[in-house]
């Protein structure tokens, strides 16, 4: 089945330094989404790419969409303490068969910020 | 608008026991699934629905059984619980049947089996 493996697991940053988390799949994705979890809450959406080779950019979070729709990052600049969590993608596989619809959630990257 | 609500938050039980976790939308969303989360692996899907009556297995059901008689409405039993499935659970719905639009997830339910 599809895999979506995703990395690092942790990272731990100064407040002010950048931070980024890599996300790659086993298939090719229909699309790819991005959530973030803040300790003790629940995954909130952040945002969806579906265009291959795509960048959008949100205040310091830009996120990108391979250019083979296999695999994407998100980048945060100059990290701040709110931006503490655990960072999941979410890979849609292209296609039909039993995977179809499937969203599949990588494994996560917890980000700490030290003040 | 309540969004995603689950109940119980909290679940203490023993091995053997069965349960019921509810979860209700006040969205109007067709699809609804429920996830597992344990430490390292990420959200894992159990079971979700496109619709009132239509149910499918996810990643993880063995263990899982869920039915869906109304839009609002996906609850998840456990039939026999194991300690294995001491967990936290999220259900999540999405207004987009066709899968691509964004989950809202409720608050969790954290289950612990003895």
């Amino acid at each position: 089945g599809q895999q979506v493996m995703q990395i690092p697991q942790y990272q731990h940053v100064q407040e002010g330094e950048d931070f980024t988390t890599y996300c790659n799949s086993s298939t090719t994705l229909s699309n790819i989404q991005w959530y973030k979890q803040r300790p003790g809450g629940h995954p909130v959406f952040l945002i969806q790419l579906v265009k291959s080779g795509e960048v959008k950019k949100q205040k310091r979070l830009t996120f990108q969409f391979g250019e083979a729709k296999k695999n994407s990052s998100l980048h945060i600049t100059a990290t701040q303490t709110t931006d503490v969590g655990t960072y999941f993608c979410a890979g849609l596989p292209s296609g039909g068969g039993t995977s179809y619809g499937k969203l599949t959630f990588g494994q996560g990257t917890i980000l700490t910020v030290h003040p | 608008n309540a969004g995603v609500t689950q109940t119980p938050k909290f679940q203490v039980l023993k091995t053997g026991q069965s349960m019921t976790l509810q979860c209700a939308q006040d969205m109007n969303h067709e699809y609804m699934s429920w996830y597992r989360q344990d430490p390292g692996m990420g959200l894992r899907l159990i079971h979700y629905s496109v619709g009132a009556g239509i149910t499918d297995q996810g990643e993880v059901p063995n263990g899982y059984n869920v039915s869906r008689s109304t839009t609002e409405d996906f609850p998840l039993r456990l039939l026999s619980a194991a300690p294995s499935q001491t967990s936290v659970y999220f259900c999540a719905s999405s207004y987009e049947g066709q899968f691509t639009g964004e989950l809202f997830f409720g608050e969790g339910s954290r289950l612990t089996v003895l």
